[in-house]
């Protein structure tokens, strides 16, 4: 089946860093990505929509500013926390859809996440 | 945003005991779907109900879906340890691209 592959898997920084982590479709193109933020204990919370060659779209209370997203193939979407602080550590994780056959989530497929870990 | 609730939160079983997990959502969609997660894992894809399907089974999993009610229930039969992990439902909200997840149920199978 499709493989979506993200990267790092965890990464630990000192608060004040910013943080890229790269999520891409190894196997098909995807126009549309999704990142996603997981609490400790909580549901995955929708962040934004990383369209190719076009600018995200952020969910009501994401901070676009701080959640830098790049979708610049259809095979990559970049996530840069800025500045991050202690209060951004988290488990993100993308997912992807290849192209074609109607735009719906059946199609999707997950990465297996990035842990971040603020200082 | 997040589509809904789920109960239970959190369900203690014992081995080869049958778990039950129920969703609920707030908007039409196409399908639903469910998803497993080990602590501090990626998400494992379990199972689509489409939305003019009432039920589905995939080995010892059984899936129900009550549009009307919009909710949906995950059975787990003979559960075993390696089930100990957090259950989630997530819908394509009002049939649109993105999936949205529930709060999820956290599963622990004593052995």
């Amino acid at each position: 089946g499709a493989v979506v592959s993200q990267h790092p898997s965890w990464v630990i920084c000192k608060s004040g860093t910013s943080v890229k982590i790269e999520c891409r479709s190894l196997d098909f193109q995807a126009t549309t990505m999704f990142w996603y933020r997981q609490f400790p204990k909580q549901s995955l919370m929708l962040m934004a929509t990383s369209n190719e060659g076009s600018k995200a779209t952020y969910e009501q209370g994401v901070e676009k500013d701080k959640f830098l997203i790049n979708h610049a193939s259809l095979t990559l979407s970049t996530l840069t926390v800025t500045s991050a602080h202690p209060e951004d550590s988290s488990f993100y994780i993308c997912s992807a859809g290849p192209l074609g056959g109607g735009a719906t989530n059946e199609k999707l497929f997950f990465g297996s996440g990035t842990q971040l870990s603020v200082l | 945003s997040q589509q809904g609730e789920e109960d239970p939160q959190a369900l203690s079983i014992q081995e080869g005991e049958n778990a039950t997990m129920n969703c609920s959502y707030k908007t039409s969609i196409n399908n639903l779907q469910w998803y497993r997660q080990n602590s501090g894992r990626g998400l494992v894809h379990l199972i689509l109900i489409r939305s003019n399907e009432r039920e589905k089974h995939s080995g010892r999993l059984r899936v129900t879906l009550d549009t009307s009610k919009k909710s949906s229930s995950l059975l787990i039969t003979a559960s075993r340890a390696a089930d100990t992990a957090s259950y989630f439902c997530a819908t394509d909200e009002a049939g649109g691209f993105k999936t949205i997840f529930g709060a999820g149920t956290r599963l622990f199978v004593k052995a």
